[in-house]
């Protein structure tokens, strides 16, 4: 079946703008998760979506940064008045959480994101 | 301090040259242990989950063992398509958010035909 995708691939914009990058989950997961990769600094979490739970938003690095999952499904990560230190790929992962155990997160391809 | 931690950083071998990579962790309540391939400009790839020490999984040329305290990707027979880097990742019941993985620094493994 399909895979998890996300758009743009890429994104290059000028510092102070806004951007917005979105993630399309494998259909029927319950659970979206936001990760950024940065050259030396790996994988950090940002975000995690379960169900019709208030959103775990314990990873953002600041409040430029939100996002929001409509209709249990799509989700969009917007970053407000972009820095040059935001550069980065953004990794979208979801997977089928229930009451057993831990479930596999499945990442998408990522955006690559250029801040100028 | 550091929750997962991967050696080595990079690794080089011959095709057919077999070695292990380690993941270390010192998180308590362990939710499970999950191993990754990432390729250049790719998102990471699933390859295993283990949940309790003693376990193990196989697949093709890769095995994941899990003790106590680390797991090992042991690699037989590699071929130069394995090249990639490698993942490792707990979820734990500490911490600030129950539905993280925390990730190593990944090894980066290079097999030459």
């Amino acid at each position: 079946g399909a895979g998890v995708s996300q758009s743009p691939s890429n994104k290059v914009t000028e510092k102070g703008k806004d951007v917005e990058l979105r993630c399309d989950p494998i259909s029927g997961h319950t659970a979206l998760y936001w990760y950024r990769q940065s050259l030396g600094q790996g994988l950090e979490f940002l975000i995690y979506f379960q169900g019709n739970s208030a959103p775990d938003k314990s990873g953002l690095p600041s409040d430029r940064f939100s996002a929001e999952r409509t209709g249990g499904s799509v989700s969009t990560l917007t970053i407000q008045r972009t820095q040059q230190e935001d550069s980065a790929v953004y990794l979208c992962a979801s997977s089928l959480e229930g009451t057993g155990r831990s479930r596999a997160q499945y990442f998408g391809p990522g955006t690559r994101l250029l801040v100028l | 301090e550091d929750q997962v931690t991967q050696s080595p950083e990079a690794l080089r071998l011959q095709e057919g040259e077999s070695s292990s990579l380690n993941c270390s962790y010192t998180v308590s309540g362990l939710r499970g242990l999950f191993w990754y391939r990432q390729d250049p400009g790719k998102g990471p790839e699933f390859l295993f989950t283990l949940y309790s020490a003693g376990e193990e999984k196989e697949k093709e040329r890769l095995k994941a063992t899990l003790t106590k305290k680390e797991s090992f990707l042991h690699i037989t027979a590699p071929k130069p398509e394995d090249s990639a880097t490698y993942l490792c990742a707990v979820r734990y019941a500490g911490g600030t958010s129950y539905g993280k993985l925390t990730f190593g620094q990944g090894t980066i493994l290079t097999v030459h035909p």
